[in-house]
């Protein structure tokens, strides 16, 4: 079964500054997918970056980038220039190929000061 | 385009009730998976959904059913209601069943049980 692991239940960062945070999964399988995802205060869940674990060019969207070391089961999120919008829930979710089925980690809360 | 919507929005039920809950895809999306968020159990995958048919479930108890219609809305039913119920029932669409498909998460259904 799958597993996945967030170590760090809450973060800070001051605006501007980079933060990292961390991710860890255990699969059996070959073929699947790893996501960040962000959940705002009272708003909906939406997709932040997404890689695909055959792929070893980690994956980057804008001001977020991740950093997949598939050896180490490890998928960590870079967050660039952080910005007051940033303040959210981050779940690291992984899926198997052909299903839509996410698992998720337990979050890590990340607190953005002015 | 409108998003994912989930009806209602707030629910409180007492134990022992049943409760639907329904979920409406982005137009065009025919993929649609459930989860439950709960403080102590995180993000819990419930059931997927394809064109009508029901892909993969979740380890949840038979009081937790669901179904999907022709127009690829989705609803879920919890009979026999138990406090630990007590959730925000997430819903969740993408065009078809590819992981590289983005999920699209509605609000929410935030149930409460008493």
């Amino acid at each position: 079964a799958q597993t996945v692991t967030q170590s760090q239940p809450e973060m800070s960062v001051q605006e501007a500054e980079t933060v990292t945070l961390s991710c860890t999964y255990d699969t059996s399988e070959s073929d699947y997918y790893l996501f960040w995802y962000k959940q705002p205060p009272s708003r909906q869940m939406i997709l932040v970056i997404r890689q695909e674990a055959y792929k070893q060019q980690n994956a980057t969207e804008n001001r977020f980038s991740v950093n997949f070391q598939k050896a180490a089961k490890s998928f960590s999120l870079k967050i660039s220039d952080s910005q007051l919008g940033d303040a959210a829930m981050y779940f690291c979710a992984s899926n198997q190929g052909g299903s839509e089925k996410l698992v998720f980690g337990k979050g890590t809360k990340l607190t953005v000061n002015p | 385009k409108a998003g994912v919507t989930q009806t209602p929005r707030y629910l409180i039920k007492t134990r022992g009730q049943q409760v639907t809950l329904s979920c409406s895809p982005i137009s065009g999306h025919r993929s649609v998976s459930w989860y439950q968020q709960t403080p102590g159990q995180g993000l819990q995958f419930l059931f997927e959904y394809f064109s009508e048919t029901q892909r993969n479930k979740g380890n949840f108890p038979g009081r937790f059913s669901g179904r999907q219609f022709s127009n690829s809305r989705s609803e879920m039913n919890v009979s026999t209601l138990e406090l630990g119920d007590s959730a925000l029932y997430l819903c969740a669409s993408s065009l078809s069943v590819s992981p590289t498909d983005t999920q699209y998460f509605g609000p929410g259904t935030r149930l409460t049980v008493l």
